[in-house]
Formats: C-alpha cells, sequence, structure tokens
C-alpha cells in the first residue's frame, strides 16, 4: 500500500493564479482532510470529507474548495492565490467506524505552497 | 475556546534519558487523544492514542498519561534516541465530532549525542 500521497511536492505561484493539489489514498477509508501548517505552529484544518461526494468546512476554510468525486481523491482548489496561502499543505485519511481504537488519521508527505 | 497546548516550544535531552513531552486541553468533552511525530519535511506520523475512559496506554518506549481532572496529557519516551528527534503534537477528538481533530502547537524534541 501506498498510503496517502499527495502531488505536487512543491509549487510555486503567482498571486491571483489558480491551482489544485491532490490527494490519493489507497486504504479505503472514508474520512479524509486537509491542512495547512505555518511555522510554529500545528496543524489548522481546511476542509474535510466524510465520505465520497460530500465535504464540510474546517477551521480555516476561506480561500480554498474541495472535491471529493471518487473515494480515494480529495482535491483542494486555490481559486486565486494569496501569499498568506503560502504554506504546507497536508492531506490526510482515516477509517469511520467507531469501533476501531486506532481513529487516528494517515498523512500524507505534504505539499510546499509558495504564493508570491 | 477549545485550544490543545503543549508547554514547552522545545525539550532538549541527552540520549539515553527518558523524554517527558507534556499537552493541556481544554474541552472536557474530548474522548480520544493522540500523540503525532513530525520529522523535518515529513508528514505528521502516528505514534500512540488513549480514549479518555483510560488514564495510561503504553507502546514501544512510549506511554501516554492521561489526567482528565486537570485535562493534561503526556508522552514519555524511554531511552531517548537520536532518531527521535522530532516535533511532537499532541493532538484530541471531541466527542460526536468524529474526524475532526485539534492539534496542538508542537514541542520539538532535541536529542544530544
Amino acid at each position: 500500500n501506498a498510503g496517502v500521497t499527495q502531488t505536487p511536492k512543491f509549487r510555486v505561484l503567482k498571486t491571483g493564479q489558480s491551482m489544485t493539489l491532490l490527494c490519493a489514498q489507497d486504504m479505503n477509508h472514508e474520512y479524509m482532510y486537509w491542512y495547512r501548517q505555518d511555522p510554529g505552529m500545528g496543524l489548522r484544518l481546511i476542509h474535510y470529507s466524510v465520505g465520497e461526494g460530500t465535504t464540510a468546512k474546517g477551521e480555516v476554510p476561506d480561500g480554498y474548495n474541495v472535491s471529493r468525486l471518487k473515494k480515494q481523491n480529495f482535491l483542494l482548489g486555490l481559486e486565486s492565490a494569496a501569499p498568506s496561502q503560502t504554506s504546507v499543505y497536508f492531506c490526510a485519511s482515516s477509517y469511520q467506524e467507531q469501533r476501531y481504537f486506532q481513529e487516528t488519521q494517515y498523512f500524507g508527505p505534504g505539499t510546499r505552497l509558495l504564493v508570491l | 475556546g477549545e485550544s490543545v497546548g503543549l508547554h514547552l516550544p522545545t525539550l532538549s535531552v541527552q540520549e539515553g534519558d527518558n523524554s517527558i513531552i507534556n499537552c493541556a486541553y481544554s474541552n472536557s468533552a474530548s474522548d480520544y487523544f493522540i500523540w503525532y511525530k513530525q520529522e523535518s519535511g515529513k508528514g505528521p506520523q502516528f505514534i500512540i492514542d488513549i480514549r479518555s475512559n483510560m488514564d495510561k496506554r503504553q507502546g514501544q518506549r512510549v506511554t501516554v498519561l492521561l489526567n482528565k481532572t486537570v485535562k493534561h496529557l503526556s508522552l514519555q519516551i524511554a531511552a531517548t534516541q537520536p532518531g527521535d528527534s522530532a516535533v511532537y503534537f499532541c493532538a484530541e477528538n471531541i466527542s460526536g465530532n468524529t474526524g475532526k481533530l485539534i492539534f496542538g502547537q508542537g514541542t520539538t524534541l532535541q536529542v544530544k549525542p
């Protein structure tokens, strides 16, 4: 199993440009998440999905959109990038069922985004 | 409001010593807690978790202690090794909010040879 993969690994954008970050998981997880991590801070939840075709806002959703057309993929879009969106973006996925003691989230390697 | 915080941003220990990383949380409705390790340039990696109906759980060289009375969580690493150098995050899940975790700011563990 590859686990959680993210593409691209690194990207530089100019202010106003758009892009899509792709997250894929091969663990058949129901839940998927997008976080951003800024220097000296923990992870902040942008959007999440509890199943194919569903999405919901997290703590810092403004400026981002997401889609979950397939269970294994979760896309994060920036329609008009701003310097404040310079960050490292992590995708994660997890099981849904409560019977699993480890409702842990499995993380991808991250995407470093620089907006100039 | 909700917050998960670690007491110290950086902890420096000698190789072979035990490490204790602390975390305070404020939401008494939290029922599940996780410790993650993040090495430079990588995503967070699961270390150990604990439910609120337990006060201690042990893994390989790691122990998590939960004190619900004072809303405190700690991660103990036995015989700390250079490979343990990383940033450690605690995270909490609020009951009924399955899947949504609140992360602390992280503690950097530095292991001196």
